[in-house]
């Protein structure tokens, strides 16, 4: 069945750290970009993070995080990771990872999504 | 960054009628924008990709069209299952950006 499994969500406090993961399967997760977008009623759907599918995993960041995040991936496990410092209260979000319509190059639009993880900052 | 921008913000209808979703770009996307259905709880859906291209699974009766700033999304005849939000976003420049949404409920 293919999918992306996210987990790692949960209620912290301002400044903590959080990492959260996503598990690919039901497809060679090694030939796909994979990026994580978050969501809030708020500010609506923001990419966050990309990653590519290559070695090398070249990647690129929305300039908000400022540093704060890491997205990282892991293909022998058919893992994609978002790390997240020094949380902050507006980063509360639903946090899903997503695939590249396309292998190779990227970017393309998101043609599979996991089920998201909310993630609460708050004090 | 390329603002998105839809219109209406909701849009209220019946079964059965055509829905027509608007989506501006503050500069050209090309080609480069997609449409996504979300229903509450669930993740976003690709519907569209390419202004045109419909993805697998989706029926004809999703309809894109548009190029550089205004894109629509046609639903030719709406079917219950379709009463969701739906969202375009570019990926012509980085950062790639979603629009805010566009409500379809019933009227």
């Amino acid at each position: 069945q293919v999918q992306l499994v996210e987990s790692g969500g949960g209620v912290v406090q301002p400044g903590s750290s959080l990492r959260l993961s996503c598990a690919a399967s039901g497809f060679t997760f090694s030939y796909y970009a994979m990026y994580w977008v978050r969501q809030t009623p708020g500010k609506g759907l923001e990419w966050m993070a990309v990653i590519s599918y290559d070695v090398g995993y070249y990647k690129k960041y929305r300039d908000s995080l400022k540093g704060r995040f890491t997205i990282s991936r892991d293909n022998s496990k058919n893992m994609v990771y978002l790390q997240m410092n020094s949380l902050r209260v507006e980063d509360t979000a639903v946090y899903y990872c997503a695939r590249d319509r396309a292998t190779g190059t990227y970017p393309h639009a998101f043609d599979l999504w996991g089920q998201g993880t909310l993630v609460t900052v708050s004090s | 960054e390329v603002v998105l921008t839809q219109s209406p913000a909701t849009l209220s209808l019946s079964p059965g009628e055509r829905a027509t979703l608007s989506c501006k770009a503050s500069q050209s996307v090309s080609i480069y924008l997609a449409w996504y259905q979300q229903k509450p709880g669930q993740a976003p859906r690709l519907l569209i990709y390419e202004t045109s291209i419909r993805a697998t699974g989706i029926p004809p009766r999703f309809i894109g069209s548009g190029s550089e700033t205004d894109f629509t999304l046609t639903i030719s005849s709406l079917e219950p299952e379709d009463f969701a939000v739906y969202f375009c976003q570019q990926r012509h420049d980085w950062p790639l950006t979603f629009g805010p949404g566009t409500k379809v409920d019933l009227k």
